[in-house]
């Protein structure tokens, strides 16, 4: 089976500007999770998408959102970039249930100037 | 106040060392994980438990439920072991993840 895969793996972007991530799971798995991680904050949760439903949120601010199509195939969006946003953005997929194991993607690098 | 902590934070051995990083956590969970992250950003799942003790090679990882601790060892380590190892857990309330700080680990020939 393919991977977790995640375009594109490297972004450039200028503050206010918006920005759009791309996730496909593993063929089959139905729950996808967006995670951020940053040398200050660490790996953080963003939120869960379980059949084209958010199911899980952390505590990130309304500029973060995101979808899962029915394909599972999910995106996160955030509007009005901050110098703060500078992070690797990771997702995860996993089957079905809570505290399956979760497989990463490699990653979306994402450099806000 | 974070949910798990994680010790050592930095972590040097030669070669051949046995290796052990500790996790705690304070909240309820159903699993916990043991995340190996090489330089580059790539993660990979190395353990998940929610009783007792596995073991995959030179790796084991035991768990105990009523401490709410786990550990994870690293027999005979090699210097390909360097990597940074996240503990996290998914708690009862949903299946995301929460993090430790990480440890980093670099193995000398």
């Amino acid at each position: 089976k393919a991977g977790v895969t995640q375009t594109p793996r490297y972004l450039i972007k200028t503050r206010g500007q918006q920005v759009t991530l791309s996730c496909s799971p593993i063929s089959g798995h139905r729950s996808v999770s967006w995670y951020q991680q940053t040398p200050g904050q660490g790996l953080q949760f963003l939120f869960e998408y379980f059949s084209e439903t958010q199911r899980n949120k952390g505590n990130f601010p309304g500029r973060f959102s995101g979808r899962q199509f029915s394909n599972s195939r999910s995106e996160m969006n955030v509007s009005t970039l901050e110098l703060g946003d500078s992070a690797l953005y990771l997702c995860a997929s996993s089957g079905t249930g809570t505290g399956e194991t979760q497989y990463f993607g490699p990653g979306t690098r994402l450099l806000v100037l | 106040k974070n949910e798990v902590e994680q010790s050592p934070q930095n972590l040097t051995a030669q070669e051949g060392e046995f290796i052990t990083i500790n996790c705690s956590y304070s909240v309820g969970i159903s699993a916990l994980h043991w995340l190996q992250q090489h330089p580059g950003g790539g993660i990979v799942s190395l353990f998940m438990l929610s009783s007792g003790k596995k073991k995959h090679g030179r790796l084991i990882a035991t768990i105990n439920i009523q401490e709410k601790h786990s550990s994870l060892h690293i027999t005979a380590s090699h210097p390909r072991d360097s990597a940074v190892y996240i503990c996290a857990v998914t708690p009862n309330t949903g299946n995301q993840f929460y993090f430790g700080t990480g440890t980093s680990l670099t193995v000398i020939p």
